[in-house]
């Protein structure tokens, strides 16, 4: 069974540019995460949908931050504009079902430094 | 809002000892709780899923025990092995996570 892909692997920007990052989950899991890891620390949880709607974003800066799951499957995480302190690692996970009790699985992140 | 806490940040230990993992979380009303094993530069690995109708779970040289009424869970790793060196963390119900323990096994 494919796990979660996650591309790019590594992306350096400048700040005040524009990046986005993209999940394809293991197929039929329903639930989506989206992680943002600074260096030491544990992730942060920025959003989760179920399907493609969201059931979480209360961690989410909208103001700079985007995430679009559109047909329920594959999802984008957008920053626009950067800033040096979004640089760190970005982590999509996946579970099968809607209910709190189901396995997560996590793809291998992509590492984005902000210069 | 749900807190999570691990203890130590770091522990190192020779290898083959036994060695238990600390989380602790502030809202006893959860549904499961998970430990995950991270390696430098790599995404996270689940380990064991307790739910909440559940004390403990093992798998291999690993058990994860769960208390909901003290709000802890411990993962207990046996006869420990250089391969074991990671970072653990545990994460409960919507995947709130610790800042994890960062584990040195040395040969």
């Amino acid at each position: 069974e494919a796990g979660v892909a996650q591309s790019p692997r590594y992306k350096i920007i400048e700040k005040r540019q524009s990046v986005a990052f993209w999940c394809n989950p293991i197929s039929g899991h329903a639930t989506l995460y989206w992680y943002q890891q600074i260096l030491g620390q544990g992730p942060k949880l920025l959003i989760q949908f179920q399907n493609n709607g969201v059931v979480d974003d209360s961690q989410l800066p909208k103001d700079r931050f985007s995430a679009e799951r559109l047909k329920g499957v594959d999802s984008t995480l957008k920053i626009q504009p950067a800033k040096l302190e979004d640089s760190a690692v970005y982590l999509c996970a996946s579970s099968l079902g809607a209910s709190l009790n189901t396995e997560a699985f996590f793809g291998q992140g992509t590492r984005l430094t902000v210069v | 809002k749900q807190e999570v806490t691990q203890i130590p940040a770091a522990l190192s230990v020779p290898e083959g000892e036994n060695l238990v993992l600390n989380c602790s979380f502030t809202d006893s009303a959860i549904y499961n709780l998970q430990w995950f094993r991270q390696d430098p530069g790599k995404g996270l690995t689940s380990l064991l899923l307790i739910q909440s109708s559940q004390r403990e779970q093992t798998s291999g040289r690993l058990n994860a025990s769960l208390d909901k009424s003290s709000g802890r869970s411990t993962l207990y790793i046996a006869a420990s092995q250089p391969g074991d060196s990671a970072t653990y963390l545990c994460a409960v119900d919507d995947m709130r996570f610790g800042a994890g323990t960062r584990l040195t096994v040395k040969p």
